[in-house]
């Protein structure tokens, strides 16, 4: 079974420009998560998508970041203008329907993207 | 709100040595408890866990109880090996929280040596 692809690996950018990261998780997985790691520090959550609708973006700052899920498969986060401090780890993760049953809660992560601003 | 926290790194041991990496948490709810390991360059992979009071979780011969009496979930490994050297990070998602996030410690780092 292929596991969670992210996309790009690396990316360096200046600040004020802007950025997309992209995600396709897991077949069949109708829950994907966005989670951004700082260095030296555990992952935070960005967002939650179930299918193509938002569960929880209260960590979101919705000033600068915006995140889609088209058609409930693939997704994009989109950072614009960066800042220096979003320079971290972006961690795209999925899991089946949250519904009761803790195995359908279990996230699977994808590799991430490693955004540094200058 | 909900919270982990885990001992500070890094973790330094040698070849067959025990390991314990220690892990207590806050919330309000009786939450999963998960212990996840990112090798260098690589994602979070799922490494054990436990879905309620006194499960055992184990995997690649890693162990972790959950305590709910100390509210903590201990990693634990009787003899560790080079390549276990990793970051392990602990977890808990709440299921009183409908998003089912996980809440993530700062993260431990081992190094083993040989």
């Amino acid at each position: 079974e292929a596991g969670v692809a992210q996309s790009p690996r690396y990316k360096i950018i200046e600040k004020r420009q802007s950025v997309a990261f992209w995600c396709n998780p897991i077949s069949g997985h109708a829950t994907l998560y966005w989670y951004q790691q700082i260095l030296g520090q555990g992952p935070k959550l960005l967002i939650q998508f179930q299918n193509n609708g938002v569960v929880d973006d209260s960590q979101l700052p919705k000033d600068r970041f915006s995140a889609e899920r088209l058609k409930g498969v693939d997704s994009t986060l989109k950072i614009q203008p960066a800042k220096l401090e979003d320079s971290a780890v972006y961690l795209c993760a999925s899991s089946l329907v949250g519904l009761a049953g803790a195995r359908r809660h279990t996230q699977y992560f994808g590799p991430g993207t490693r955004l540094t601003v200058l | 709100g909900d919270s982990v926290t885990q001992m500070e790194g890094p973790v330094t041991l040698s070849e067959e040595a025990f390991l314990t990496i220690n892990c207590t948490y806050t919330a309000t709810g009786y939450p999963s408890l998960f212990w996840y390991v990112q090798y260098p360059g690589e994602g979070l992979q799922l490494l054990l866990k436990a879905t309620k009071a006194d499960d055992k979780g184990s995997n690649k011969g890693f162990e972790a109880t959950y305590r709910k009496e100390t509210t903590s979930f201990h990693l634990e490994k009787g003899s560790v090996q080079v390549s276990d050297s990793a970051v392990y990070f602990c977890a808990l998602s709440d299921p009183m929280d409908s998003s089912y996030k996980l809440i993530f410690g700062s993260g431990t780092r081992l190094l083993v040596r040989p």
